[in-house]
C-alpha cells in the first residue's frame, strides 16, 4: 500500500512557464515533507522542505503547499527552466527515526 | 561540507557472490540511512543508524543484508550470496537531526548477472 502516491508519471512544460507536480500522502503521522530531483545515475538532490505546521515554504523559484485537510502537497517551479528537466521525487518523514517515504517520481520536461 | 560520497560508483557480480558498499557520510551527521532503489521506483528505506547503533530495519532487509556503522563515521551495507533481484542503486543519505532534510551521495550501481 503506497503511503505517498505521485499520481503523474511524466509532466510537460515550455520554458518560461509554471511547472505544478503533485503529491498526496495517505499516513497522517507524516509531519515533515521534502521534495528531491534526481538526474539518471546520480543520488537525489534536496529541493525543498514543509514542515507539517506551514502551509508554505518559498525558496526561490521553488514553492511547496501542503494542504494537510486534503493530505496533498504540489511543488511550483516558475519559471521553469531547461536545467529544471529531471525526476522530481516527493517525500514524507514520520516517527523518531526518520526515514524518508519516497513517492514513485514525476519526470519533468521543460522544453525551450 | 563535501557531501556524501558512496563507494564504488558501479559494482557488476556474478550471482552468489558476497559484494560490499561503503558509505562515507556529512562528518558532523549523526544519523545514517541506507535506501535501495529499482527501475520505476522512488528509493525505499534498508535501514538507519544513530551513530553506531542500528535502529531500525525494514523488512526489505533479508539475512542476506547486513549493515555496520563502527565508531559512527562510515558505514558499509554487505549483501551475501547476491541474487538478480538484488540489482539495484543502492543510495546512503545522512542527517543531523530529525526532522532533517537527508542528504543523499550519488549512489552504488550494483549489476548481479
Amino acid at each position: 500500500d503506497q503511503q505517498v502516491k505521485q499520481n503523474s508519471p511524466s509532466l510537460s512544460v515550455q520554458e518560461g512557464r509554471i511547472s505544478i507536480l503533485n503529491c498526496d500522502y495517505t499516513n497522517s503521522m507524516f509531519d515533515y515533507f521534502l521534495w528531491y530531483k534526481k538526474y539518471p545515475a546520480e543520488g537525489p538532490t534536496f529541493l525543498i522542505s514543509i514542515s507539517s505546521i506551514k502551509d508554505k515554504n518559498e525558496d526561490g523559484r521553488f514553492t511547496v503547499f501542503l494542504n494537510k485537510s486534503a493530505k496533498h502537497l504540489s511543488l511550483h517551479i516558475v519559471p521553469s527552466q531547461p536545467g529544471d528537466s529531471a525526476v522530481y521525487f516527493c517525500a514524507a518523514a514520520g516517527g523518531s527515526q526518520g526515514n524518508l517515504i519516497f513517492g514513485k517520481g514525476t519526470k519533468l520536461s521543460v522544453k525551450p | 561540507d563535501t557531501g556524501v560520497s558512496q563507494n564504488p560508483r558501479h559494482k557488476i557480480t556474478k550471482r552468489g557472490q558476497n559484494v560490499t558498499f561503503r558509505c562515507d557520510p556529512i562528518s558532523e551527521h549523526n544519523r545514517l540511512y541506507w535506501y535501495r532503489q529499482t527501475l520505476g521506483q522512488g528509493p525505499e528505506f534498508l535501514t538507519y543508524f544513530q551513530n553506531e547503533a542500528q535502529l531500525e530495519k525494514s523488512r526489505l532487509l533479508s539475512d542476506r543484508f547486513s549493515a555496520e556503522r563502527p565508531k559512527g563515521s562510515f558505514s558499509t551495507l554487505e549483501i551475501q550470496r547476491t541474487e538478480q533481484g538484488d540489482s539495484a542503486m543502492y543510495l546512503c543519505a545522512s542527517s543531523a537531526t530529525r526532522p532533517d532534510t537527508q542528504y543523499f551521495g550519488p549512489g552504488t550501481r550494483l549489476t548481479v548477472l
